[in-house]
This record gives structure tokens, C-alpha cells and sequence, in this order.
């Protein structure tokens, strides 16, 4: 059993189209991250949520972290294909050792 | 600043043999992770290094060795390789403070026949 759930696993859209996506537990985390992985690439961080109810944006990206922070949600608006990739969530645990969950791997259509 | 270099890109290896994926930082971070990412697994820790000789396990270090002789490099060496360990491997490292951001390098892409 992971400890994180993301949902779905896959998504192809079309350009322009709006999205949602969700990592799960079932444990209580102190923060939330969300990294963006391009194809060939490594992960790179998005944003780090740590409040229960936190809303960030990142221009198109809106992050929100569950109010009892279990869970976290990614909303894109209007995605272009530059938003094309792999989502991973991924939260600390002991010792700064970072746990993902398996990702999302987005596919926006021009 | 190069950030975190990883060599080779890409590799080949038969059943049994061994080799050992470099990895370099110029951020002067303390940590250092190996990860290996298999296709709809997400990314597992393989080892983590929290400074200059010192290391420890990850979720999957069995078939890996590890050491941290300098701040800047961390090498990862596979002994007798085998197909299992058909992976892509990434290398991070972090300051180790507050939430721990993590860099990553271009990754690794190994496969074992």
C-alpha cells in the first residue's frame, strides 16, 4: 500500500481545457509537496503547502491542501501543452527523507 | 552553478557486471538522496546521505553501495547487476532545512540484459 495516492494515474486533455488532480492518504502530514517532472528530466518543485485549507497559485496551478491535511488537490486552468509532464506529490517524514507518490502524467494536446 | 550533475545518461550493462553512477553538486548541500524511478512506481529511495561519511537506507537499498567521501559527490555502485535493476536512477540533493526542497539531476537510464 502507498503511502500516497494520486488520482489519476493518467490524463490526456486538449488544449485550453481545465483539470484537477488529487494525492491521498490516510495519514496527517505537517506539509505537502508538488513536483513537476518533464520528460527526460528530473523533478522539479512546484510548491510546498503547510497549513490545512492552505490555498497557493502559481499563475495557471492552484495548490490546496485538505483542511484536516491528509490530502492535497491540483487545479490547472486553461492548460497549454508546456504543462505537459509527470505531477508527483510527495510529503517528509523522518529524518528529511522525502516519500512520492506515483504521479500523474499529464498529457495537454495542442 | 551546474547544479546537480549526473554521468552517464545512458548505460548498458550484462547480468553480473558492475559500475558505479556518478553524481555531483556545486549548491554546497548537506543531503544527498539516490533515487530510482520505474515506470508508474513514482520515485523509491535507494540511499541518503546527510553529509560528508555519513549514510543510510532507503526503501530499497538492497544490490547498491554508497559513500560520501566529499560534500560534492555521491556515487552509487551496483554489484552484479541484474535485470531488476532496470531503472532510471536520479540523484537529488537539499539543504536539509525547513520543508527540504530537493534537486535533482537529468537522471540516469540503465538497463541490465
Amino acid at each position: 500500500t502507498q503511502l500516497l495516492e494520486q488520482s489519476p494515474q493518467f490524463l490526456s486533455i486538449q488544449e485550453g481545457e481545465n483539470l484537477t488532480v488529487y494525492c491521498n492518504s490516510s495519514s496527517v502530514f505537517s506539509s505537502l509537496q508538488w513536483y513537476r517532472q518533464e520528460p527526460g528530466e528530473g523533478p522539479v518543485l512546484l510548491v510546498t503547502v503547510v497549513t490545512g485549507g492552505e490555498v497557493k497559485k502559481l499563475k495557471r496551478l492552484t495548490f490546496q491542501f485538505g483542511d484536516a491535511r491528509k490530502d492535497s488537490s491540483l487545479h490547472i486552468t486553461a492548460a497549454q501543452p508546456g504543462d505537459t509532464g509527470l505531477y508527483l506529490c510527495a510529503v517528509l517524514t523522518g529524518g528529511f527523507k522525502t516519500i512520492f507518490g506515483a504521479g500523474t502524467r499529464l498529457f495537454v494536446k495542442a | 552553478n551546474a547544479g546537480v550533475t549526473q554521468t552517464p545518461k545512458f548505460r548498458i550493462l550484462k547480468i553480473g557486471q558492475s559500475m558505479t553512477l556518478q553524481c555531483t553538486q556545486d549548491m554546497n548541500h548537506n543531503y544527498m538522496y539516490w533515487y530510482r524511478q520505474d515506470p508508474g512506481m513514482g520515485l523509491k529511495l535507494i540511499y541518503y546521505s546527510v553529509g560528508a561519511g555519513i549514510t543510510d537506507k532507503g526503501e530499497v537499498p538492497n544490490g547498491y553501495n554508497v559513500s560520501r567521501s566529499t560534500t560534492e559527490d555521491f556515487p552509487l555502485r551496483l554489484e552484479l547487476a541484474a535485470p531488476s535493476q532496470t531503472s532510471v536512477y536520479f540523484c537529488a540533493s537539499s539543504y536539509g532545512v525547513a520543508y527540504n526542497e530537493q534537486f535533482f539531476g537529468p537522471g540516469t537510464r540503465l538497463t541490465v540484459l
